[in-house]
């Protein structure tokens, strides 16, 4: 069973924290994603990475950075977390190519006091 | 660019009623377009996808999608909704070419709400 785990359910840190959140994936898929997730507004993209040690910027990649050392982990992190960084961040990953699904994790909620 | 609309961000249902979700894409490239499900507190499960095989896609749970490239719609079907349908609904399509290969640009959402 394919399956993509993520650090942590839930998180509460203050302004100007450092948050590292981590994503694992056990299928030996290329393609890892970060996206966030906000009422109305759909998923939206920070991050992607299609191999080890690659990232492209997505949509909305203000304020966040991502490492992608080992082809199974990719993390996202938040240099100096910031309330309008509350939000539902999920982490996917999927094989190489626009016709592959992509796979998702059960989702970090965050919230910035 | 592409780019997915939903249209409604909710909808009600009586449990054995037809389910309908609407969704239209925009794509420059034929497009693959996917449904996703996602319950509470969890993340997002593939319902079914489109990858140009066949026009009318079957998915999970009696779920169903036909492509309609003239009219540039996704909608999502289900013959008799259940108790357990309620949930948010995401439509989503992947690029084939350009800044978009591979990466999945996702509608609103719709929240499917099934009374008894």
């Amino acid at each position: 069973d394919v399956k993509v785990t993520q650090s942590s359910r839930y998180l509460v840190k203050r302004t100007g924290e450092k948050v590292f959140l981590e994503c694992v994936q056990d299928m030996d898929h290329e393609n890892m994603f970060w996206y966030r997730q906000d009422p109305g507004l759909g998923l939206r993209l920070i991050y992607f990475s299609y191999d080890v040690k690659m990232k492209e910027k997505g949509d909305i990649p203000e304020g966040y950075s991502v490492s992608r050392e080992k082809k199974e982990r990719f993390s996202l992190i938040l240099e100096s977390a910031s309330t309008n960084q509350t939000s539902m961040y999920l982490c996917a990953s999927s094989l190489n190519g626009p016709s592959y699904e992509q796979y998702f994790g059960p989702g970090t909620r965050l919230t910035v006091t | 660019a592409q780019s997915v609309t939903q249209l409604g961000s909710h909808v009600s249902v009586s449990e054995g009623a037809l389910v309908l979700l609407r969704c239209n894409y925009s794509s420059s490239v034929p497009p693959y377009l996917f449904w996703y499900v996602q319950y509470p507190n969890q993340g997002l499960q593939l319902l079914l996808k489109y990858t140009s095989a066949a026009t009318l896609v079957k998915g999970i749970n009696d779920f169903e999608a036909e492509f309609k490239k003239s009219e540039t719609s996704f909608h999502l079907t289900k013959p008799s909704a259940h108790m357990s349908d309620a949930a948010e609904y995401f439509c989503a399509v992947s690029g084939a070419g350009g800044t978009s290969y591979g990466k999945l640009t996702f509608g609103q959402g719709t929240i499917l709400t099934v009374h008894p």
